[in-house]
C-alpha cells in the first residue's frame, strides 16, 4: 500500500494563484520526485530532489527535499489553465532498479 | 526516442476472457514496471524487472496476474481468467538502474471488464 501522504487531495484554484501541496512519509527517501499526469497519459516527471534542504526550480515550479528527509513540498506559482492535472509525489530509497512509493495525488482544477 | 510503448491504448473484454497487455521499454533502460491506476487506490506497484529477471512482485493481486520479460525490450502483463474488478488504466515504465530521475511512464492501457 501506499506509504506517503500527500495533501491536498485536490484543488479548486483561479488563474493565476499560487499553488501548494506537499507530502509526507514515516520513512526516509533518499530521492523524492514530483510527477504531472494529464488526462489519458502517465506521469511526466517535472522536479527531482537528490539532497535533504535541496531546493529546486523549474519554470513556475518550485520543489523543495524536507530536512528530515522524510517530506517534500511542491508550489506553482501564477497558475495557467494548462497546469491543469494530477500533481504525485514520489519517493525512492536507491538502489537497484530504483523502485519508487508514489503519493495519492493532488488533482489540481484551475478556473479561467 | 520513441519513450515507453504500450499497447493496446485501451482494452474492453469479458469477464473469464484473458487479457494481455504489452510493453515495450526505452532502449537502454534495465529496470522496467508495470503498475495499476485505480480511484481508489491510486498508482500501485505490481511487479518490477531488473535486467529482465522479476525482483518483487509482491505487488500482484493474485495468481491470476502474472508478467515475463522475456527480453530487454519486451515485457508483458497477462490476466487469466480477468475479473471486472481488474478494471484500472495499467501503466509500464522503464528506466536506468540507481537513477530515480530515469523512471519513464508509458501512456498505459484503459482496461475494461464487463
Amino acid at each position: 500500500g501506499q506509504q506517503l501522504n500527500q495533501s491536498p487531495q485536490s484543488m479548486f484554484i483561479q488563474e493565476g494563484e499560487d499553488v501548494s501541496m506537499n507530502c509526507t512519509s514515516s520513512s526516509i527517501f533518499n530521492t523524492w520526485l514530483w510527477y504531472k499526469q494529464e488526462p489519458g497519459e502517465g506521469p511526466v516527471l517535472l522536479i527531482a530532489l537528490y539532497k535533504a534542504g535541496e531546493l529546486t526550480s523549474n519554470g513556475r515550479l518550485t520543489a523543495q527535499f524536507g530536512i528530515t528527509r522524510k517530506d517534500s513540498f511542491l508550489n506553482i506559482s501564477a497558475s495557467i489553465p494548462s497546469d491543469v492535472g494530477i500533481y504525485f509525489c514520489a519517493g525512492s530509497r536507491g538502489g537497484a532498479g530504483n523502485m519508487l512509493t508514489f503519493g495519492g495525488g493532488t488533482r489540481l482544477m484551475v478556473k479561467p | 526516442d520513441a519513450g515507453v510503448i504500450q499497447s493496446p491504448r485501451h482494452e474492453v473484454t469479458e469477464m473469464g476472457q484473458e487479457v494481455t497487455l504489452r510493453c515495450k521499454p526505452i532502449s537502454g533502460h534495465n529496470s522496467l514496471f508495470w503498475y495499476r491506476q485505480t480511484m481508489m487506490r491510486g498508482l500501485e506497484l505490481l511487479i518490477y524487472f531488473n535486467n529482465n529477471v522479476p525482483i518483487d512482485d509482491s505487488g500482484m493481486p493474485e495468481d491470476r496476474f502474472s508478467a515475463k520479460m522475456p527480453n530487454a525490450s519486451f515485457s508483458t502483463l497477462k490476466i487469466q481468467p480477468s475479473e471486472p474488478r481488474d478494471s484500472a488504466v495499467y501503466f509500464c515504465a522503464s528506466s536506468y538502474p540507481d537513477r530515480a530521475d530515469g523512471y519513464t511512464f508509458g501512456s498505459g492501457t484503459r482496461l475494461t471488464v464487463v
